[in-house]
């Protein structure tokens, strides 16, 4: 079946310019986590949805960052006035639950965002 | 608050040779603990996973990990490597709301 997708696969942006990611989870999913890929920071967690509300967002770095999922499916993450440090691999998983349990998070192969 | 240390950030080893990964956790809480792979330009795959079942876990290709509370480790092994395992391994653990926290990875180099 289908995995988690993402799009775009690669994104280069001008500092200051906003940019989306989007992240289609496994059909089904009620889970959906966001994370990000850098360097210098390794692979550090962002925010997190149930359904449609985010009860954790404590990982996402500045009030630059939002993100929002809809009809339990789709999430977008918007980054607005991207600086150079926002540059990464930005990973999206899913999966079928939530909590401290044996639920696999399926993760989707990334949006690598280069800001220039 | 609940972290993961990798120790050796590139692990290099010969074809069937043994690949022993490290990684020690800190929880206050009976932990769920995961290792996952990644290939070049790929996402995580989930390895395997301990849910407290049994403290040897064994996962996809020939890897396996095994508990030790005593040492807080959940060190990955596999008893001969093969070039197709080079790539990057990271060991985490779930919060309470399910998210990953991650150790820093550690990349591993099988040479011919």
């Amino acid at each position: 079946g289908a995995g988690v997708s993402q799009s775009p696969s690669n994104k280069v942006t001008e500092k200051g310019k906003d940019v989306e990611l989007r992240c289609d989870p496994i059909s089904g999913h009620t889970a959906l986590y966001w994370y990000r890929q850098s360097l210098g920071q390794g692979l550090e967690f962002l925010i997190y949805f149930q359904g449609n509300s985010a009860p954790d967002k404590s990982g996402l770095p500045s009030d630059r960052f939002s993100a929002e999922r809809t009809g339990g499916s789709v999430s977008t993450l918007t980054i607005q006035r991207t600086q150079q440090e926002d540059s990464a691999v930005y990973l999206c998983a899913s999966s079928l639950g939530s909590g401290q349990n044996n639920y696999e998070q399926y993760f989707g192969p990334g949006t690598r965002l280069t800001v220039t | 608050a609940q972290s993961v240390t990798q120790l050796g950030s590139h692990v290099s080893v010969s074809e069937g040779a043994l690949v022993l990964l490290r990684c020690n956790y800190s929880s206050s809480v009976p932990p769920y603990l995961f290792w996952y792979v990644q290939y070049p330009n790929q996402g995580l795959q989930l390895l395997l996973k301990y849910t407290s079942a049994a403290t040897l876990v064994k996962g996809i290709n020939g890897f396996e990990a095994e508990f030790k509370k005593s040492e807080t480790s959940f060190h990955l092994t596999k008893p001969s490597a093969h070039m197709s395992d080079a790539a990057e391994y990271f060991c985490a653990v779930s919060s309470n709301t399910g998210k990953l926290i991650f150790g820093q990875g550690t990349t591993l180099q099988v040479k011919p």
